[in-house]
């Protein structure tokens, strides 16, 4: 099973800043196949990224993914209002897909 | 648009059985993987496991021995059975469209999800 730990486990930050998640892999992730979704209080989790890099649809374009093999990167280049929530990242390369724990990016 | 709505009981005792369904509207049933997945209360996501039209499955190893989704093509459906539960399985359950039915066409991730069912074990 491929572990993901996803760093760090909280973020507090203002709107208009930038921030960095990472998700790092115990095996590499076959072709690259890494999600992310943003889940906030009480609702569903939403599909941000697919394919490390690629965004879902409707996903603004200042929410970006990179990385590749063990490590992945999600930037959201200026936080707005509706970006606080908790970011899981999710690997579909090799079964069972498994869940990070979850970054939770809070108001400062 | 694919929408996902899934119904079951919400609260069991000790030892009982859990039973969710999940009916998909939209899109094409038979071209994807149906998964469930569940969410502690505070806590992550973790896969149970999917299947596809033709009833192949897929389990989480951790949970195998206790779990068998089943599929119902004629109503566009699908559903979970996890036996023997205990205050560990305590949590929310979503149904989820996952990868593609054919290997060929590649993996995807989990695009479109149910609403949720909260699940209660206690005596």
């Amino acid at each position: 099973e491929i572990v993901l730990t996803q760093s760090p486990g909280t973020l507090s930050l203002s709107p208009g800043e930038r921030v960095t998640l990472s998700c790092r892999a115990s095996q590499s992730v076959r072709s690259n196949y890494l999600a992310w979704y943003q889940q906030k209080l009480g609702q569903t989790p939403r599909l941000l990224i697919y394919d490390a890099s690629s965004r879902a649809t409707g996903i603004p374009d200042r929410i970006s993914g990179s990385g590749s093999g063990t490590d992945f990167i999600l930037t959201i280049s200026r936080l707005e209002p509706e970006d606080f929530a908790v970011y899981y990242c999710q690997q579909y390369g090799s079964s069972p897909w498994t869940f990070g724990q979850g970054t939770k990016v809070e108001i400062k | 648009q694919v929408q996902l709505q899934q119904w079951g009981a919400g609260l069991l005792k000790p030892s009982e059985t859990l039973s969710l369904s999940c009916v998909v509207n939209g899109g094409s049933f038979n071209e994807y993987y149906w998964s469930w997945i569940r969410q502690p209360p505070g806590k992550g996501l973790e896969w149970i496991g999917e299947i596809n039209h033709s009833g192949t499955t897929n389990y989480n190893p951790t949970l195998k021995s206790r779990v068998t989704i089943s599929v119902d093509t004629s109503k566009n459906q699908f559903s979970l059975s996890l036996r023997s539960v205990t205050a560990a399985d305590t949590a929310v359950y979503y149904c989820a469209r996952g990868r593609y039915s054919d290997w060929f066409l590649g993996r995807r991730p989990f695009d479109y999800w149910g609403q949720g069912t909260l699940l209660i074990v206690s005596s």
